[in-house]
């Protein structure tokens, strides 16, 4: 397919329990990006990648919280000994060029609920 | 810090009549503001982008304006179907900050009635 795809879809971790959550962005795009969105709310950055390089995880909101896109296309947020407080949607989004300026295409998300 | 607010957060109107939505926010320092469109369970549907220099975009019945000195921007959907209910989010993309965040808003959702 030509957009961007999560893995899985769906997610339910018990409490403590690790969890790896996937993006393949639009091929051949620079930019990617994270997001958490929690119900009726819209989504929160988390973190930017250009490329294999991490240029902002401003938004990460624990140390939990990791992100790497190595090889500079498929990305994996990991979240570590889940709480509750994570159940929410993790939105990938990806654009074109670097900065992150331009038009951001989204991935279907990925609901994790979180026992 | 840059703030996104929008106002109301449903709205309800008969099929055919025009769609105002309406987006705030708080600092003119931005590179963008972009429109997308979120239907239940899904991700979000790029509608429409407006650089920074530019007044509006448009694309066939979506016309977004952009008023930066203000800090708000509109979105209008012209004749409204019932397949036009979902929620509309704007999103800035702040500049100045040596980040690449960006901001959305909460959603404007829309039920148009046939």
């Amino acid at each position: 397919g030509a957009g961007v795809s999560q893995s899985p879809r769906y997610k339910v971790a018990k409490r403590g329990q690790d969890v790896a959550l996937r993006c393949d962005p639009i091929s051949g795009h620079v930019s990617l990006f994270w997001y958490q969105q929690a119900l009726g709310q819209g989504p929160e950055f988390l973190t930017y990648f250009q490329n294999e390089a991490q240029l902002d995880k401003s938004g990460l909101p624990s140390d939990r919280f990791f992100a790497e896109r190595p090889e500079g296309s498929v990305s994996t947020l990991k979240i570590q000994r889940t709480q509750q407080e994570d159940s929410a949607v993790y939105l990938c989004a990806s654009s074109q060029l670097a900065g992150g300026d331009n038009e951001q295409f989204f991935g279907p998300g990925t609901r994790l609920t979180v026992l | 810090k840059q703030e996104v607010t929008q106002i109301p957060a449903a709205l309800s109107v008969p099929e055919g009549e025009n769609l105002v939505l309406n987006c705030s926010f708080t600092d003119s320092a931005i590179y963008n503001l972009q429109w997308f469109r979120q239907d239940p369970g899904k991700g979000l549907t790029s509608l429409l982008l407006i650089q920074s220099s530019q007044r509006e975009q448009t694309s066939g019945r979506l016309n977004a304006s952009l008023d930066k000195s203000s800090g708000r921007s509109t979105l209008y959907i012209a004749a409204s179907q019932p397949g036009d209910s979902a929620t509309y989010l704007c999103a800035v993309r702040p500049w100045g900050t040596g980040g690449f965040k960006t901001i959305f808003g909460a959603g404007t959702r829309p039920f148009v009635k046939a």
